[in-house]
């Protein structure tokens, strides 16, 4: 079975502009989960959707937003980039949506000029 | 609030050497504890979970961990270390009753030949 899949690999975009970036669950699993990694520190939790409904979000600002599709792939859109945003960006995909392991994909790495 | 600790930053072994990954947490009610290892340019990989069964958990690639509630602790051992073992180590809670995993800062793991 393929593992979560995210596109695209690598990414740059310049402040102010809008980036979306995909991510494919494995099969089967219902739930998709959204994390950025800054260089340097652990992931920080930005959104869980299950059942293409959100159920949680971290402490982001609002240019950060989501969504899940029926077929349970997700994007994660960010608007008006800032050169903070520039991180790796995780998905994670899990049958259910509470304390239930969640598999990871290769992340995006976004670079913001 | 719910919080996680790893105790250090760095971590340097001798290869053939005992690995120890310390981990605190803070949760309100008993959580589901993880720990997973990320190598260099590779997506995060799921060690071992601890979900109340066992105070012992074994993993893959012969890491284990034991959850001792007395002590709100859950460190990762390895009786020794090889070169491939090499990485960033993160403990995750994802306390019961939620749905985000809450990382630590990571412990980077050097292995000396």
């Amino acid at each position: 079975d393929a593992g979560v899949t995210q596109s695209p690999t690598h990414l740059i975009k310049t402040r102010g502009q809008h980036v979306t970036l995909r991510c494919s669950p494995i099969s089967g699993h219902k739930s998709v989960s959204w994390y950025q990694q800054v260089l340097g520190q652990g992931p920080q939790f930005i959104f869980q959707y299950y059942e293409k409904e959100e159920r949680g979000r971290g402490n982001f600002p609002d240019r950060f937003s989501a969504r899940q599709f029926p077929n349970y792939s997700s994007e994660l859109n960010v608007n008006a980039l800032l050169l903070g945003d520039s991180a790796l960006y995780l998905c994670a995909s899990s049958q259910g949506p509470e304390a239930d392991t969640q598999y990871f994909g290769p992340g995006t790495r976004l670079t913001v000029l | 609030a719910q919080s996680v600790t790893q105790l250090d930053s760095h971590v340097s072994v001798s290869e053939g050497t005992p690995v120890l990954l310390r981990c605190n947490y803070s949760s309100s009610y008993s959580p589901s504890l993880f720990w997973y290892v990320q190598h260099p340019n590779k997506g995060l990989q799921l060690l071992l979970k601890y979900t109340s069964a066992a105070t012992l958990v074994k993993g893959i690639n012969g890491f284990e961990a034991e959850f001792k509630k007395s002590e709100t602790s859950f460190h990762l051992t390895k009786p020794s270390a090889h070169m491939s073992d090499a990485a960033e180590y993160f403990c995750v809670v994802s306390p019961s009753g939620t749905y985000k995993y809450i990382f630590g800062t990571g412990t980077r793991l050097k292995v000396l030949a």
